[in-house]
């Protein structure tokens, strides 16, 4: 596709429950990023993959948060055992090279996760 | 201290205001500098980008870094209702992720 592109764009879920949330980023960019935006927080890091390996997975809150990258393209971000304040909308973004000179991130629209 | 901090607003202005944006930062060592535009649910799209010291200008808009005082701002002119949005500072890390302030939510009444 054209741009980067996120899945399920609204997810509704019950606290104690896992959930999966998908990117796929424009293709041949070989970096992929996660933050999470929510109320009053801003835009947080995650983690970031320069092909399918993590060098910096420091934003991740908690074991149960995790995330996967394979065939250096579609990523997972999985997080177990929800809990309420994992509500947020989950941002994917790619960029073509780890951030090449103008720091140009290109971002989705974002999966919007709520626990119930 | 957090390594960036925004303002974030909310912040109102008429059509045709002068607006700035601000933020500073904690670490002396970042070099490269940039605003991010949100428009209501979606993702967010650079809109400029600095290196270093001073001012960068396209059309009506024109980012301005100060090394010295750690502070870095964007300034719109003649604003739009079309500006309306909310604008993130961001700044790039030695380990390679950006790192974004919190976002102030402008809105430019017609």
């Amino acid at each position: 596709g054209a741009g980067v592109s996120q899945s399920p764009s609204n997810k509704v879920t019950e606290k104690g429950k896992d959930v999966e949330l998908r990117c796929d980023p424009i293709s041949g960019h070989t970096a992929l990023y996660w933050y999470r935006q929510s109320l009053g927080q801003g835009l947080e890091f995650l983690i970031y993959f320069q092909g399918n390996s993590a060098p910096d997975k420091s934003g991740l809150p908690s074991d149960r948060f995790s995330a996967e990258r394979t065939g250096g393209s579609v990523s997972t971000l999985t997080i177990q055992r929800t809990q309420q304040e994992d509500s947020a909308v989950y941002l994917c973004a790619s960029s073509l090279v780890q951030l090449g000179f103008t720091g140009e991130l290109f971002f989705g629209e974002g999966s919007r996760l709520t626990v119930l | 201290q957090k390594e960036v901090e925004q303002d974030p607003g909310p912040l109102s202005v008429p059509e045709g205001a002068i607006v700035s944006l601000n933020c500073t930062y904690s670490n002396s060592a970042f070099q490269y500098f940039m605003w991010y535009r949100q428009y209501s649910r979606k993702g967010p799209e650079l809109l400029m980008y600095t290196y270093s010291s001073g001012n960068k200008e396209d059309g009506r808009f024109t980012a301005q870094v100060d090394k010295s005082s750690k502070y870095i701002s964007l300034f719109i002119r003649d604003s739009q209702p079309s500006d309306s949005a909310t604008y993130l500072c961001a700044i790039r890390r030695s380990q390679g992720n950006l790192i974004f302030g919190k976002g102030t939510k402008l809105s430019v009444k017609p």
